[in-house]
């Protein structure tokens, strides 16, 4: 059980164009996901966290207007970069928790992000 | 500010042997702590978790904690070169506060 998928595993993109990505629970109902983002050999940073239904709340020096969260169902959540660059090249993992009195936290297998 | 404090490593240790992994926090309110293990370019895996001061067993692995000092620790039996990854420790208060992450300790184990 707590499986959480992520989609793409990896994608190349250009500069100034945008991408998604799809975090979904396979079998069980995620009431919060977190989108972290990871560069390499460096611990992991919390970029938001997003309850079904809500607004995303962001951390304090994470862009909201280029990192869009969506989490519309209780299975899926999207994070779309956009108009990425560079510097925007990393490691995106999210994970799910099933909510109050569970706060244990299942990662997805991330996405591995390279803007050219 | 919420802090998980862990040493970076590398933990050493041969095949066969015990590794203690150690980790501190500074907030007296957090509820729950986690384990996870991360191997290098993958996303970390959660491990075991504890809540209630004391050892938690599962396998090869025991999780303590100790509310008193604020430290948690994470003991693998019978290490094998296959445990070789970071371990993360992460606190959490109660409902949907997020986990605060310690920066990992790396470690090796030596066939």
């Amino acid at each position: 059980g707590a499986v959480v998928s992520q989609h793409p595993s990896r994608v190349i993109c250009k500069s100034g164009t945008s991408v998604k990505i799809e975090c979904r629970s396979l079998d069980f109902q995620a009431t919060t996901m977190f989108w972290y983002r990871q560069f390499p050999k460096q611990s992991l940073m919390l970029m938001a966290t997003s309850n079904e239904g809500s607004k995303a709340t962001y951390e304090q020096g994470v862009e909201k207007d280029k990192f869009l969260i969506n989490h519309a169902s209780l299975t899926l959540s999207t994070l779309t970069v956009t108009s990425a660059h560079p510097e925007d090249s990393s490691f995106y993992i999210c994970s799910a928790s099933s909510g109050w009195g569970a706060y244990e936290q299942y990662f997805g297998p991330g996405t591995r992000l390279t803007v050219t | 500010q919420k802090e998980v404090e862990q040493n970076s490593g590398p933990l050493s240790v041969p095949e066969g042997a015990i590794a203690s992994l150690n980790c501190t926090y500074s907030d007296r309110g957090s509820q729950s702590f986690f384990w996870y293990r991360q191997y290098s370019g993958k996303s970390p895996e959660l491990i075991m978790f504890i809540y209630s001061n004391g050892d938690k067993e599962d396998g090869r692995f025991t999780a303590q904690l100790n509310k008193a000092s604020q430290y948690v620790s994470l003991l693998i039996r019978d290490s094998q070169p296959s445990d070789s990854a970071t371990y993360l420790c992460a606190g959490g208060g109660t409902g949907f506060q997020k986990l605060v992450f310690g920066t990992g300790t790396r470690l090796l184990v030596s066939p």
